[in-house]
């Protein structure tokens, strides 16, 4: 079955540079979160998207803006990058906006900043 | 995962069964989700209850009491493989994913 696919898997960055990290859902899931994880730590909402709209925001910092493609797909861009972004960013899917509904993770987009 | 409790480490042998509690809020509570991660991969779905009771599949089972804010994933007849992390993750208004911070499972032989 057809998974979540990120792009790139690993990204390498140095101090106050940008990077878009690509996010492309399952198919027929109009729905797309965005995750960070630290190291030893739990993943972190950032932010999400409903039929290219956005539905939530959690802690993501200013520096980052993301959307939501005609396609379904999703862009996470950040810019004036910090030491402290270096993490495993995760896209997962969904098939609608409600909270019940499975979000299932892509492999991720290993970031780190130099 | 502030709002969400379960322990750091877990150890455990091959062939037997395996316990990981989770204590969550109450409020705005809407599904606890279990994931499977290994490091460095994606979290894996694993279970989703949102009405008390168990819910079976295969080797994995999940159980939640939402009177108690509480839920628990019960592995059997353990392999090697099932060394991960395994993260509870409640469901809020809204539709983010409230992650624990994860148990830590190792499988010795």
């Amino acid at each position: 079955a057809a998974g979540v696919i990120q792009s790139p898997r690993h990204l390498i960055k140095e101090k106050r540079e940008t990077a878009t990290l690509k996010c492309y859902p399952i198919p027929r899931h109009d729905t797309v979160y965005w995750y960070q994880q630290g190291p030893g730590q739990d993943p972190q909402f950032l932010i999400s998207f409903y039929e290219k709209m956005q539905s939530d925001k959690g802690s993501i910092p200013d520096r980052f803006s993301a959307q939501q493609f005609s396609d379904y797909h999703s862009e996470l861009n950040m810019s004036s990058l910090e030491l402290g972004d270096s993490a495993l960013y995760f896209c997962a899917s969904s098939t609608g906006l409600a909270d019940t509904d499975t979000q299932y993770f892509g492999p991720g987009t290993r970031l780190t900043v130099l | 995962g502030q709002n969400i409790d379960q322990p750091t480490e877990m150890t455990a042998t091959e062939g037997a069964i395996v316990q990981i509690n989770c204590t969550y809020q109450t409020s705005g509570f809407n599904g606890l989700f279990w994931y499977q991660q290994h490091a460095g991969e994606a979290p894996t779905f694993l279970s989703y209850n949102v009405l008390d009771g168990l819910e079976e599949k295969g080797r994995f089972s999940s159980f939640l009491s939402r009177s108690k804010g509480y839920s628990y994933l019960l592995l059997k007849e353990l392999q090697m493989k099932d060394s991960a992390s395994y993260l509870c993750a409640e469901g809020q208004a809204g539709t983010a994913l409230i992650f624990g911070k994860g148990t830590t499972l190792s499988v010795s032989s």
